[in-house]
């Protein structure tokens, strides 16, 4: 069975452009989550969709959206990117959450200068 | 809310030595706790989970934790490392009732592995 893809693997932005980034799970998954990894803040939720609904938001600025599509396919859009926005883009699937385990993709890269 | 907390951001030991990663976690209600490890340029790969059937769980590649409520920890050992183990390892907790994909990770600890 294929594993998470994410694309791109790696990016360069600057500073006030916008960026989207695409994961597809694994297929027979539901559930996508995002997370943000960065040295300083380490791994941090940004949300979960099930089922093309939003079902979690994590601490994040409105800059940050994502979307799920009916195939599971899903996208996470920032805008107006900063210079904190560098980090690892982690993209992560499951049946359904909660106890289901979470299998992560490889990341993408983005880098904004 | 719920929390983790990982003691020691750097633990280094000699191959074959005993492996033991430390977490400890906050939660209001019964949690769900998972063991990730992250290889160098590459997402997190689980290596076991906790969801309130034993305690004692064994995972991939020889390690094993246990859930102790009373200490609200779930601490990540292996009797004997290898060199391949040399990664960084991250717990993580989430909602034990409800089917939420959110995990709450602690700041990882990267194990060194000396030969």
């Amino acid at each position: 069975k294929a594993g998470v893809t994410q694309t791109p693997r790696y990016l360069i932005k600057t500073r006030g452009q916008q960026v989207t980034l695409s994961c597809s799970p694994i297929s027979g998954h539901r559930s996508v989550s995002w997370y943000q990894q960065t040295p300083g803040q380490g791994l941090q939720f940004l949300f979960e969709y099930f089922s093309e609904t939003q079902r979690n938001k994590g601490n994040f600025p409105g800059r940050f959206s994502g979307r799920q599509f009916s195939n599971s396919r899903s996208e996470m859009n920032v805008s107006t990117l900063e210079l904190g926005d560098s980090a690892l883009y982690l993209c992560a699937s499951s049946f359904g959450g909660g106890a289901y385990e979470q299998y992560f993709g490889p990341g993408t890269r983005l880098t904004v200068t | 809310a719920q929390s983790v907390t990982q003691l020691g951001s750097h633990v280094s030991v000699s191959e074959g030595a005993l492996v033991l990663l430390r977490c400890n976690y906050s939660s209001s209600v019964p949690p769900y706790l998972f063991w990730y490890v992250q290889y160098p340029n590459q997402g997190l790969q689980l290596l076991l989970k906790y969801t309130s059937a034993a305690t004692l769980v064994k995972g991939i590649n020889g390690f094993e934790a246990e859930f102790k409520k009373s200490e609200t920890s779930f601490h990540l050992t292996k009797p004997s490392a290898h060199m391949s183990d040399a990664a960084e390892y991250f717990c993580a907790v989430s909602h034990g009732s409800s089917n939420t994909g959110k995990l709450i990770f602690g700041q990882g600890t990267t194990l060194q592995v000396k030969p």
